[in-house]
């Protein structure tokens, strides 16, 4: 298994404060990226990195910001989390992003409740 | 832009018997194809994936996938399964690579969830 740790694993939270998930690697790939999965939708990418301090906005970005200050850890905030974030999240990376000869490999997720 | 759609959100069966999970995709350039499978409360691990060539894929636990591009389809099957096959399986696409400012995005479908029963 790819070395990708999620943490935490678990969290509930209320409306209105900041959330922070960490995506934490051991494989020194270049390509990081967070998606969440909601039923009827499958994953959706939030933001992605593509070196330490380049990321770029994926598809549901709003109310998601990220940091990539070192290569193994990639960083989601909920800036003012909202019970529409209540969602389980996912990292994945990837050392390439060609997909002829690398694969995305994926964390065990962060379920995150927002009361 | 890209989209996928797995045109089943649930499919039972029983054990030994055969299954096809479909999907679509939409696109207005060349992809990649993939098909990713989740286990219960586990991350997302990759069954098979479409690249070019051939268009009858082999992957792990004993899966293929056959991509057709008029049709636009890229069905995953196996003809006998088993109680442990039993998951949420997503399809997804990529844009080919082509240097630059490809990220490897990619976009999923919203999953089919396939129940074997005994």
């Amino acid at each position: 298994d790819a070395g990708i740790t999620q943490s935490p694993r678990h969290k509930v939270t209320e409306t209105g404060t900041p959330v922070t998930l960490r995506c934490h690697q051991t494989e020194n790939h270049r390509y990081m990226y967070w998606y969440r999965q909601d039923p009827g939708h499958g994953l959706r990418l939030i933001h992605y990195s593509y070196g330490v301090k380049d990321t770029d906005k994926g598809e549901v970005s709003d109310g998601y910001s990220v940091s990539r200050s070192k290569t193994e850890d990639f960083l989601l905030t909920l800036e003012s989390a909202t019970s529409s974030q209540t969602s389980v999240y996912f990292c994945a990376i990837s050392e390439s992003p060609d997909a002829s000869t690398d694969t995305q490999y994926f964390g065990p997720g962060t379920r995150l409740t927002v009361l | 832009a890209q989209s996928v759609t797995q045109l089943d959100s649930q499919v039972p069966v029983f054990e030994e018997a055969p299954v096809e999970l479909r999907c679509n995709y939409s696109s207005s350039v060349s992809v990649y194809l993939f098909w990713y499978v989740q286990y219960p409360n586990q991350g997302l691990q990759l069954l098979l994936k479409y690249l070019s060539g051939s268009t009858l894929v082999k992957g792990i636990n004993g899966f293929e996938a056959e991509f057709n591009k008029s049709q636009t389809s890229f069905h995953l099957r196996k003809p006998s399964v088993h109680i442990s096959d039993t998951a949420e399986y997503f399809c997804a696409v990529s844009d080919r690579y082509a240097g630059g400012t490809s990220y490897g995005k990619l976009t999923f479908g919203q999953g089919t969830i396939l129940t074997v029963h005994p």
